[in-house]
């Protein structure tokens, strides 16, 4: 069985300092791993995605990710939060024989202050 | 490209009716999947839709149903509304069958509640 741990249900980091989103991941077979951002009243928006190919993972608007096999961890990192970057945030894992079945992360709400 | 669109938006419903709900994928997208939200649960997987067929289900009663048409676009059925129906139902569209390799495209969500 699959499932996601996400180890943070509230960040708070300043406009202009790094950001970490930390997420663990259980799963029986290789997994595929995704993290998606929603802002309030919006529906979700892929980040960045990992499928065994790099373990470092560049996604858009600067955030990135490293797949690290022995730690089951997939942290989400950018190097200097914006204010638009304040959303919820969700660490999501599926795996090849669930087809197209997401298992998401309980999310990570970020706040960024002025 | 248009993205995923969800209709209605916004649904008030009361206990014991049933409720339905549409989802067009992007054009050209054949596997579409819906998923619950709500503060308690998070996000959970309801059902996917391949080729008009259901691919994979989660673990929701049988009062939750869907189905898919030839033109891809899916329509999701929760029938006996209870209050614990009240939740954000999001439809996720991808080009391929799985979400493995394929990324899955999220609509705007219909925002469901039940009084």
């Amino acid at each position: 069985a699959q499932s996601v741990t996400q180890l943070d249900s509230h960040v708070s980091v300043s406009e202009g300092t790094p950001v970490l989103l930390r997420c663990n991941y259980s799963s029986s077979y290789s997994p595929s791993l995704f993290w998606y951002v929603q802002h309030p009243n919006k529906g979700l928006q892929l980040l960045l995605k990992y499928t065994s190919a790099a373990t470092l993972v560049k996604g858009i608007n600067g955030f990135e990710a490293e797949f690290k096999k022995s730690e089951t961890s997939f942290h989400l990192t950018k190097p200097s939060a914006h204010m638009s970057d304040a959303a919820e945030y969700f660490c999501v894992v599926s795996s090849y024989n669930q087809g197209g079945k997401l298992i998401f992360g309980q999310g990570t709400e970020l706040s960024v202050k002025p | 490209k248009a993205g995923v669109t969800q209709t209605p938006r916004y649904l008030i419903k009361t206990r014991g009716q049933q409720v339905t709900l549409s989802c067009s994928p992007i054009s050209g997208h054949r596997s579409v999947s819906w998923y619950q939200q709500t503060p308690g649960q998070g996000l959970q997987f309801l059902f996917e839709y391949f080729s008009e067929t259901q691919r994979n289900k989660g673990n929701f009663p049988g009062r939750f149903s869907g189905r898919q048409f030839s033109n891809s676009r899916s329509e999701m059925n929760v029938s006996t509304l209870e209050l614990g129906d009240s939740a954000l139902y999001l439809c996720a569209s991808s080009l391929l069958a799985g979400g493995v390799y394929n990324e899955q495209f999220f609509g705007p969500g219909t925002r469901l509640t039940v009084l």
